[in-house]
């Protein structure tokens, strides 16, 4: 499986811009990838996925490298409630069956400071 | 609102005792993961089922099994509970295309004394 690879921890100042790197060099042509984030004492949830492109949605952005070998997570304006581990991982577009399963490493631990 | 919900969300077991966690999702999800979470190691997958009855060891399925009968329900089995198995174990689902999103559950905190 592509693996992902993430910076243990940044820092961020509240309502300042916030880019969260992920490099993925053995990304296949069919992996998607996603990104979740786990807030303290919560379950992981969902933030944004991509092909190609780069997507926008309420969350955040994601910026995909030219040769898709890195992305960029985006939170435009960091707030307090954003602390939290940021996860890249890859989805395969083909994946069924016993090829589903779905990894996640250890993440970015993201605080923000007021 | 998609839910998966964990059985309990605080367990307190004795070594050796027979285990179940229990996970259920309302979404008609093909795929149902468990995983455990323990400070500095991330998330470790134990074992995904991507059909009734089917099922694949993750990377840590040592001392788990898992059952799941009907296509909303996916749960964990601990044979003999021991103390190493004390942690956060989450539940999650989803549909089985590349595309789509997990959803998860709160999480069940186990202690094993």
């Amino acid at each position: 499986d592509a693996k992902t690879t993430q910076p243990n921890s940044m820092e961020s100042n509240e309502e300042e811009p916030v880019h969260l790197p992920c490099n993925h060099s053995t990304i296949s042509g069919t992996d998607y990838i996603h990104w979740y984030r786990q807030l303290p004492s919560q379950g992981p949830e969902y933030v944004i996925h991509g092909l190609t492109s780069n997507v926008n949605n309420r969350m955040a952005s994601l910026a995909i490298a030219e040769d898709r070998k890195s992305s960029t997570l985006i939170l435009h304006r960091a707030t307090l409630r954003d602390a939290a581990v940021y996860y890249c991982i890859l989805r395969d577009r083909n994946y069924g069956g016993s090829q589903g399963n779905l990894i996640f490493g250890k993440g970015t631990k993201l605080s923000v400071k007021p | 609102d998609v839910k998966v919900t964990q059985s309990s969300r605080y367990l307190v077991k004795r070594t050796g005792e027979k285990v179940f966690l229990e996970c259920v999702q309302d979404m008609d999800h093909e795929n149902m993961f468990w995983y455990r979470q323990d400070p500095g190691l991330g998330l470790r997958l134990i074992y995904f089922s991507y059909d009734v009855k089917m099922k694949e060891k993750g990377d840590i399925p040592e001392g788990y099994s898992v059952s799941r009968e009907k296509k909303e329900r996916f749960s964990l089995i601990l044979e003999s509970a021991s103390t190493n198995q004390t942690s956060m174990y989450l539940c999650a689902s989803s549909f089985v295309y590349g595309t789509a999103e997990a959803f998860f559950g709160q999480g069940t905190r186990l202690t094993v004394v």
